[in-house]
């Protein structure tokens, strides 16, 4: 079984604080990096799908880079809000493009 | 906009039952997925489907079967639910190229006594 790791797997934060995480996959038979977050009591929604090394992907205060030769990514965060409280999860797929291996997640709390 | 349909959100069932978990969605999408998320551990990858009648088994299997007769609905069953596939169970679909995002539904949270 493949093994895609997150870190860390909770953090507090206050509103405004810039926050990030880390996500390691296999290097080897990589296609995609896929980024989710989950808020509580809704469906898992897509952030990004990053799939060249070097990429970097943004949406509004949320951003995310790849680096696909040591098998990282990091999720950043800036200017954190309560809104942004929620799990984020990454996912790697392979070149086979069989079913995604998710990361345990990172839970993230913002307190106004 | 894209949905994925899991018809039952909340149940509770007797040990030995058989469980349908039923998923539907409405986007066309030739692959689907069941996980289960279980506290600490994730999510943990069932069975997949990449076309009708087709299956394969994901990481845990073990006590579960699925079934997908028509391209839009997945199901999952317990063909005799133990108190240890207390879960919440998330159905998903894609699309059929690699680098697809997957879309999912909402959750069902069963609850095996």
């Amino acid at each position: 079984i493949l093994n895609v790791e997150q870190s860390p797997q909770s953090l507090h934060v206050q509103e405004g604080d810039s926050t990030n995480f880390t996500c390691s996959f296999p290097s080897s038979n990589f296609y995609a990096l896929h980024w989710y977050r989950w808020e509580t009591a809704k469906s898992p929604e897509a952030l990004f799908v990053m799939t060249l090394n070097g990429d970097e992907k943004k949406k509004g205060r949320i951003s995310a880079t790849l680096n696909t030769k040591e098998g990282y990514s990091y999720l950043y965060i800036k200017g954190s809000q309560p809104e942004d409280s929620a799990t984020y999860l990454c996912a790697f797929e392979n070149q086979a493009g069989t079913a995604l291996i998710f990361g345990k997640g990172t839970t993230l709390s913002v307190s106004s | 906009d894209v949905k994925v349909t899991q018809s039952s959100r909340y149940l509770v069932k007797r040990t030995g039952e058989k469980v349908f978990l039923e998923c539907v969605q409405d986007m066309d999408h030739e692959n689907m997925f069941w996980y289960r998320q279980d506290p600490g551990l994730g999510l943990r990858l069932i069975y997949f489907s990449y076309d009708v009648k087709m299956k394969e088994k994901g990481d845990i299997p073990e006590g579960y079967s699925v079934s997908r007769e028509k391209k839009e609905r997945f199901s999952l069953i317990l063909e005799s639910a133990s108190t240890n596939q207390t879960s919440m169970y998330l159905c998903a679909s894609s699309g059929s190229s690699t680098g697809n995002t997957i879309y999912f539904g909402e959750g069902s949270w069963l609850t095996v006594v």
